[in-house]
């Protein structure tokens, strides 16, 4: 519905597991992010990928790896999380260039580290 | 850290009332200012946006109230329904971020049939 679209909605892992999150846009866009939503606090920058390659890498901590294999798609893989790392990861897109778009939102993946 | 300062944290009128959601940056690099909307269960969505070159804009029952001076912008809700309730944030780019945005805390609105 809104382009960006994110996989899976919900997941549960324990603090010595390796899980990956999926992000795919059929928007055209140029641009992928990786933000972090936790309750009562701003939406934070992780990453950002511009034509596939890391711009901007927010001081997130190395558990944390982002992959672009192509302008469509986007992957956070994570590895050795801790139970702070719980949140809404949110991925986004947008073109960048002359006429800068608008950030489009994924509905999110729910992470529970337990 | 450049900064978005929103408040309130929390709000709740009855249907019909004008809710209204501040928010203040620092850096005058801001050149585009929009809100979002977001559901239980969903991404944020745009709502709205303004550029610091007008004073208001509306669209529908929302409209963005902008001091530049005072480096401050509103969101106003005419006539609030209940599905208006969700979270509302505002947020910050400049030219030179590309889309890159700095987000507000977030209100969370509740509007009471």
């Amino acid at each position: 519905e809104t382009g960006v679209t994110q996989t899976p909605r919900h997941l549960v892992m324990g603090m010595t597991n390796k899980k990956s999150l999926k992000c795919e846009q059929h928007l055209g866009h140029n641009a992928m992010y990786w933000y972090k939503q936790s309750a009562k606090k701003p939406l934070e920058l992780m990453f950002v990928y511009s034509l596939e390659e890391r711009v901007e890498n927010n001081s997130v901590p190395s558990r944390f790896s982002p992959e672009c294999p192509n302008s469509s798609h986007l992957f956070l893989h994570l590895h050795t999380l801790q139970p702070e790392d719980s949140a809404l990861y949110l991925c986004a897109s947008s073109q960048q260039g002359a006429l800068n778009t608008e950030a489009f939102f994924g509905q999110g993946t729910r992470l529970t580290v337990v | 850290q450049q900064q978005v300062k929103q408040s309130p944290q929390s709000l709740i009128v009855q249907k019909g009332g004008i809710p209204i959601i501040n928010c203040a940056y620092e850096n005058t690099a801001f050149d585009y200012f929009p809100w979002y909307q977001q559901f239980p269960g969903k991404g944020p969505a745009l709502l709205i946006a303004i550029r610091p070159d007008v004073s208001e804009k509306k669209e529908g029952r929302f409209t963005i109230s902008f001091n530049k001076s005072a480096k401050q912008f509103s969101l106003h809700i005419m006539d609030s329904q209940p599905g208006d309730s969700a979270t509302y944030f505002c947020a910050a780019r400049s030219g030179t971020s590309g889309s890159r945005l700095t987000f507000g805390e977030g209100t969370q609105l509740t509007v009471n049939p």
